[in-house]
């Protein structure tokens, strides 16, 4: 079992729409996720991240933590070309290790 | 020179040759670390180093041998490197391993074997 799990895509929506993408872990204890971004031929930067079971908003971008359902999700409204890229869920593995897990990531095309 | 930064961009090497691979932060950051970027895969730890003290090795072959010689600075030493290690190789820093998710990474380099 992959210990995070996301859906490669690709995700399309339309200019404007809201975009959806999931997460999913399997180590119940873990406490701090992220989400990065990485356009095409660049490296990954971090958008977002949320600690706590609920909603996280910061513009555009909102995070939402289940840590019931070991699930976390971003949204991202008003849906921009520019927002086209991959988006990758990752997740802290407790003991502060310096051990962060990564998905494989969702790749999104916003079509204009 | 600001953020992170990672030489050389692009570099082919064959199965015998020895290699390295630089990083330098100027972000003040403690704690550094090794990604391993292969396509269709996750992004893969390879190694953890916090104030210049190895914290994780992420079970990786010893034919990549890292060196940290201080909080600013990681390399990355190749030595017989298979085909398959062929990979974007980044470099990430963090403010510390409590902040192990709030990473800034390098542009990579891009690793061809032949």
């Amino acid at each position: 079992q992959k210990e995070v799990e996301q859906n490669s895509g690709p995700l399309s929506v339309p200019e404007g729409a809201i975009a959806s993408l999931n997460c999913t872990y399997s180590d119940r204890g873990s406490q701090s996720f992220f989400w990065y971004r990485q356009y095409s031929g660049k490296s990954p930067e971090l958008i977002m991240f949320i600690y706590s079971n609920g909603d996280k908003e910061d513009g555009r971008f909102t995070a939402q933590l289940n840590k019931a359902s070991q699930y976390v999700s971003l949204l991202i409204r008003d849906s921009q070309p520019s927002d086209s890229a991959t988006y990758l869920c990752a997740v802290n593995v407790i003991g502060n290790t310096g051990k962060l897990i990564f998905g494989q990531g969702t790749t999104l095309q916003v079509k204009p | 020179e600001t953020g992170v930064t990672q030489t050389p961009r692009h570099l082919v090497m064959g199965m015998t040759n020895k290699k390295s691979l630089k990083c330098e932060q100027h972000l003040g950051h403690n704690a550094m670390y090794w990604y391993k970027q292969s396509a269709k895969k996750p992004l893969e730890l390879m190694f953890v180093y916090n104030f210049k003290e190895q914290t994780e090795n992420n079970s990786v072959p010893s034919r990549f041998s890292p060196e940290c010689p201080n909080s600013s600075h990681l390399f990355l030493h190749l030595h017989t490197l298979q085909p398959e290690d062929s990979a974007l190789y980044l470099c990430a820093s963090s403010l510390a391993i409590a902040n192990t998710g709030e990473l800034f990474f390098g542009e990579g380099s891009r690793l061809t074997v032949l």
